[in-house]
């Protein structure tokens, strides 16, 4: 049972616009989401987090919004690069819960 | 501060044999996570270590096992090893497992059975 699901494989955007990598999930005992981005042959690097007591949280063109009620998070990517271009997982835990990630969305940015 | 570091970077190892796998955590934290990447699969948990002992573990037959280092460090072993197993394995570290800690990731080790 995936108890965390992105369910858009791949995604293309032209550069500058938005780019909007979806994840739900299913345990509402999760209270902490984080979004990874992924070269290839590379270790996932952090991105950006929110607690469940927020419901958005921005860090420069990366912004998360979490719908507790939907059990949805979205990362907002704007504008869009070229180097934005790899694979992004969302990923949902805390408390002395493990990590519980998707299966990751890839983002191709087109110049 | 320095990464998470794995080593070793690359592995071919042929069916039957098996294989053992290092982790250095980012320095001061205490909880390493281990991670199997496949295409399709996203990043499935194999365990997580804290204080030399195992905190939570994954849905991963018993040939996949770890263990943990008075400094943190720690290491994962397969053993007897199936085509199935080639993969990318990551470590991560947080301070500790509890609470809203952020893991970071190490680089991987490719893993590749022949």
């Amino acid at each position: 049972d995936q108890q965390v699901k992105q369910n858009s494989p791949s995604l293309s955007v032209q550069e500058g616009r938005i780019s909007i990598l979806n994840c739900d999930y299913t345990n509402s005992m999760f209270d902490y989401f984080l979004w990874y981005k992924k070269y290839p042959a590379e270790g996932p690097t952090f991105l950006i987090s929110i607690s469940s007591i927020k419901d958005k949280n921005e860090d420069g063109r990366f912004t998360v919004f979490l719908n507790k009620s939907a059990k949805h998070l979205s990362l907002h990517i704007v504008p869009s690069q070229p180097g934005d271009s790899a694979v992004y997982f969302c990923a949902a835990g805390g408390g002395t819960y493990k990590y519980i990630f998707g299966t990751g969305t890839r983002l191709k940015v087109l110049a | 501060k320095a990464g998470v570091t794995q080593t070793p970077r690359y592995l071919i190892k042929t069916r039957g044999q098996q294989v053992t796998l290092s982790c250095s955590p980012i320095s001061g934290h205490r909880s390493v996570s281990w991670y199997q990447q496949t295409p399709g699969q996203g990043l499935q948990f194999l365990f997580e270590y804290f204080s030399e002992t195992q905190r939570n573990k994954g849905n991963f037959p018993g040939r996949f096992s770890g263990r943990q280092f008075s400094n943190s460090r720690s290491e994962m072993n397969v053993s007897t090893l199936e085509l199935g197993d080639s993969a990318l394995y990551l470590c991560a570290s947080r301070s500790h497992p509890e609470g809203q800690e952020t893991q970071y990731f190490g680089p991987g080790t490719r893993l590749l059975v022949l």
